[in-house]
């Protein structure tokens, strides 16, 4: 089946480092990357809607220059956190869509990363 | 734009059966998922409805109605492994037409 490698699935950083999250689409193309971020006990917000070799369009309210994401290829995409601070500290999760059926009716999900900043 | 509720937290036993309701309003509607997530873990799909009706797959079966906007998750002979956040989503046709919005989620707890 369609798998999406997220990695790291766990990462501490200092205060105003950047930290980046990798998602790879491990058996098939990923035209479409979304990524989430999720606070404890809440629903999954989307931050970004990634398609390959076009830039992202964010959702409302999300700072496209703190939330750098890169979709070069159909396999990966990236989300970098830029000068890290710890409101930033939370789960996010990206998730491959393509134009044929990635995963159950076009959406997989990668495994998540815990991102903690001190 | 898309809005979708859930409960915020449901209580069933061992054995029994719940249903968890998701209500949305949404200017474009290209069916609703259902997925079920444990803490620190991604979603994990459970069922998708397009069409008005009921789909059943095991203990869990989803119901749709369009015209309601209205949509329910049933767990029959619930599990103590059941107990997790259950996330209704809705797929958009307007502002991306493959974008999924998620509901508030239902934390389910499942008692002896």
């Amino acid at each position: 089946g369609a798998v999406v490698s997220q990695h790291p699935s766990r990462v501490i950083c200092k205060s105003g480092t950047s930290v980046k999250i990798e998602c790879r689409s491990l058996d098939f193309q990923a035209t479409t990357m979304f990524w989430y971020r999720q606070f404890p006990k809440k629903s999954l917000m989307l931050m970004a809607t990634s398609n390959e070799g076009s830039k992202a369009t964010y959702e409302q309210g999300v700072e496209k220059d703190k939330f750098l994401i890169n979709h070069a290829s159909l396999t990966l995409s990236t989300l970098t956190v830029t000068s890290a601070h710890p409101e930033d500290s939370s789960f996010y999760i990206c998730s491959a869509a393509s134009g044929g059926r990635a995963g159950v009716y076009g959406y997989t999900f990668g495994s998540g990363t815990r991102l903690t900043v001190v | 734009g898309q809005n979708i509720d859930q409960p915020t937290e449901m209580t069933a036993t061992e054995g029994a059966i719940v249903q968890i309701n998701c209500t949305y309003q949404t200017s474009g509607f290209n069916g609703l998922f259902w997925y079920q997530q444990h803490a620190g873990e991604a979603p994990t799909f459970l069922s998708y409805n397009v069409l008005d009706g009921l789909e059943e797959k095991g203990r869990f079966s989803s119901f749709l109605s369009r015209s309601k906007g209205y949509s329910y998750l049933l767990l029959k002979e619930l599990q103590m492994k059941d107990s997790a956040s259950y996330l209704c989503a809705v797929r958009g046709l307007t502002g991306g037409g493959n974008k999924l919005t998620f509901g508030t989620g239902t934390q389910l707890k499942v008692e002896l």
